[in-house]
């Protein structure tokens, strides 16, 4: 079936340092994958997205990679910052308004 | 501001024991979403419908059922409640606005099946 694999499940960053999280999926009809933020009591929220048809896409600190013929993308956050500590997911859906999300990364960032 | 709402937040209920959770949303928003949340799990569908006729199962749908009673509102019940039903269940809606998909989640019920 259906599958998005994220890894690391939990990565330690030092404030000022990169973070990267990679997902695979598995669907080759996916063409949309978003990246959803989820501090620590909250409801998930969007923080960027990007079709299939980019390969990548920035906003400030943040951005996203696709490779399609791997069936990778990745999270790029730069100049990590405290409030930067969340669960990151990402998801992936083939256009169907069906997300399959992966199974999470925990953020610290460590000051 | 338009939102997604829950309601309970938390709830500690009893092995099987009927419980309804309720989610309505002012987003103008066709299609809505049941998810379960659970440590190292990720967020699963549960059930999803894209409008008040079109109720869909997901990838978890057994021991759930739903109700579309129109198309603000979106009810999820467990009909005999077990311990592993335990998790953070999350209410979401989307529609196609300029092409994107983006899911809004509402806040979260808490549930607990002791």
């Amino acid at each position: 079936g259906e599958n998005v694999e994220q890894h690391p499940s939990t990565l330690s960053v030092q404030e000022g340092d990169s973070a990267v999280i990679k997902c695979t999926y598995s669907d080759s009809a996916s063409n949309y994958f978003p990246w959803y933020k989820q501090e620590l009591g909250k409801r998930p929220q969007l923080i960027i997205d990007i079709r299939s048809n980019v390969g990548e896409k920035k906003d400030q600190r943040i951005a996203v990679t696709l490779n399609k013929t791997a069936k990778h993308f990745s999270l790029h956050i730069t100049e990590t910052q405290p409030e930067d500590s969340a669960v990151y997911f990402c998801a992936a859906s083939s256009g169907t308004y069906k997300y399959i999300f992966g199974t999470g990364t925990r953020l610290k960032v460590l000051a | 501001d338009a939102d997604v709402t829950q309601t309970p937040r938390n709830r500690i209920t009893k092995t099987g024991k009927r419980i309804m959770l309720e989610c309505s949303q002012t987003k103008g928003h066709d299609r809505m979403y049941w998810y379960r949340q659970d440590p190292g799990l990720g967020l699963r569908l549960i059930y999803y419908s894209f409008d008040v006729k079109d109720i869909n199962k997901g990838e978890i749908s057994d021991g759930y059922s739903v109700s579309r009673q129109a198309q603000a509102k979106f009810s999820l019940s467990l009909e005999s409640a077990i311990p592993n039903q335990t998790a953070l269940y999350f209410c979401a809606t989307s529609d196609l606005a300029g092409g994107r998909y983006e899911q809004f989640f509402g806040p979260g019920t808490r549930l607990t099946v002791l």
